[in-house]
This record gives structure tokens, sequence and C-alpha cells, in this order.
């Protein structure tokens, strides 16, 4: 697609329950992570994807917290047993990986936002 | 890890003044970028600049890797540049990008 499209755009569950959600980079780009942010706050890294391996997940907060990559294309963060602590923004970014490996341009997508009640 | 630290972390200016932010990084990096965040949430995408000047209208930014800094200028502002600015570094040879806090600006009418 032209940009980073993430969904659902809000989502709205109960505390214990799992969540989903998706991000689907722009063409192309082989780099893939996901961020969190808070009300308020900064973003913290959460994970990245080299095609379909995450060489560093040391992001994630718990181990409530998953990410899977697939073809080097779509991404899932799943949230087990959500905690109201889990209520933020979820921003995903996508990126080329340049020809010395170094990362490209980060294009982000508009966000999940997730409200844990 | 690597550190990014950004000044101010406030800033209130008066619609037609000029500012300089700044965002201080810890260790060598590979990419930096500039991001504004609108009130509505949305990141876009101001610079890319690991090292060196660039400039877009208003804006312009410069980057000195060896000293291990980078600066954002904004003249003229508008009221439509309220938001946040975020400086974002990844470090040579990884893929891991880092956020600073952010400088939160409102521009007054």
């Amino acid at each position: 697609g032209a940009g980073v499209s993430q969904s659902p755009s809000n989502k709205v569950t109960e505390k214990g329950k799992d969540v989903e959600l998706r991000c689907d980079p722009i063409s192309g780009h082989t780099a893939l992570y996901w961020y969190r942010q808070s009300l308020g706050q900064g973003l913290e890294f959460l994970i990245y994807f080299q095609g379909n391996s995450a060489p560093d997940k040391s992001g994630l907060p718990s181990d409530r917290f998953s990410a899977e990559r697939t073809g080097g294309s779509v991404s899932t963060l799943t949230i087990q047993r959500t905690q109201q602590e889990d209520s933020a923004v979820y921003l995903c970014a996508s990126s080329l990986v340049l020809r010395d490996l170094n990362t490209g341009e980060l294009f982000f997508g508009e966000g999940s936002r997730l409200t844990v009640l | 890890g690597i550190q990014v630290e950004q000044s101010p972390p406030d800033l209130i200016l008066q619609e037609g003044a000029n500012s300089t932010l700044r965002c201080n990084f810890s260790d060598s990096v590979n990419n930096l970028q500039w991001f504004h965040q609108n009130p509505w949430g949305q990141l876009i995408n101001l610079f890319y600049i690991p090292s060196g000047t660039k400039q877009n209208g208003r804006l312009s930014a410069t980057t000195v890797a060896t000293e291990r800094y980078s600066l954002l200028y904004i003249s003229s502002s508008q009221t439509t540049d309220s938001g946040v600015y975020f400086c974002a570094v990844g470090r040579a040879g990884g893929f891991k990008t880092i956020f600073g806090a952010g400088t939160r600006l409102f521009v007054k009418a």
C-alpha cells in the first residue's frame, strides 16, 4: 500500500482478554518496528523485525506481549491477559534497509489506540 | 543502550518567532530523524539527517555526528507548528531506533 496501515484504529477491551493488533508495512520495506506511546509520553521501543526475524525482543514489557511477522510483510502484536496499564497507542513503522545495512527513514502508521477497562 | 536527550522539554512562542530545538545522543548513530507529532497524534516526518544540513521551507536541521548532536530550526513559527517534536536515533550497525522524550511546542496567535 501507499503507507503503513494499522488495524484496528481503536480497541476497547476488558481486563484479562487477549488482543491482536495488525500492521501492514509499506511494500518493499524489510524492516518493521513496534512502539508504544502512553498518554502524554514519548515513544517506547517494543520490537523490530528484519524480514521475518526479530533479533531484539528486549523492549517487550512482559511475557504477555508477543509479535510475529510472516512473509516479510504483515506483523501482528498480541497482548495476552490485558491489564489496565497496557492502555496506550501502539504505533507501527517500517523502513528500507540501506545498502550498508543501515536503517532507512522510518514511516509510521496512525496507530492502534488500546483501552483496557 | 544509546541515550537521547532533547531540550528544551517545553517551549511557548509567539507567532512569528524563531526557535532552535536540540537533540543530544550518547553514541555513534547511523540514522537520525526529526518528527512532528501533531495534536491528533499523527507522526509527520520532517528530516532524515544522520549528518549534514537540510532545509525544507521554514524548517531546517543540522546534525554534527562527530559531536553527537542535532539541531532543528523553526523560523517564523505558525500556530500549526504546535505539537511535540521528537528526535529519533539508531546506533551504527543496528536497527533499534530510540526516541527522545520530545519538545512540546505551543505557538500563540
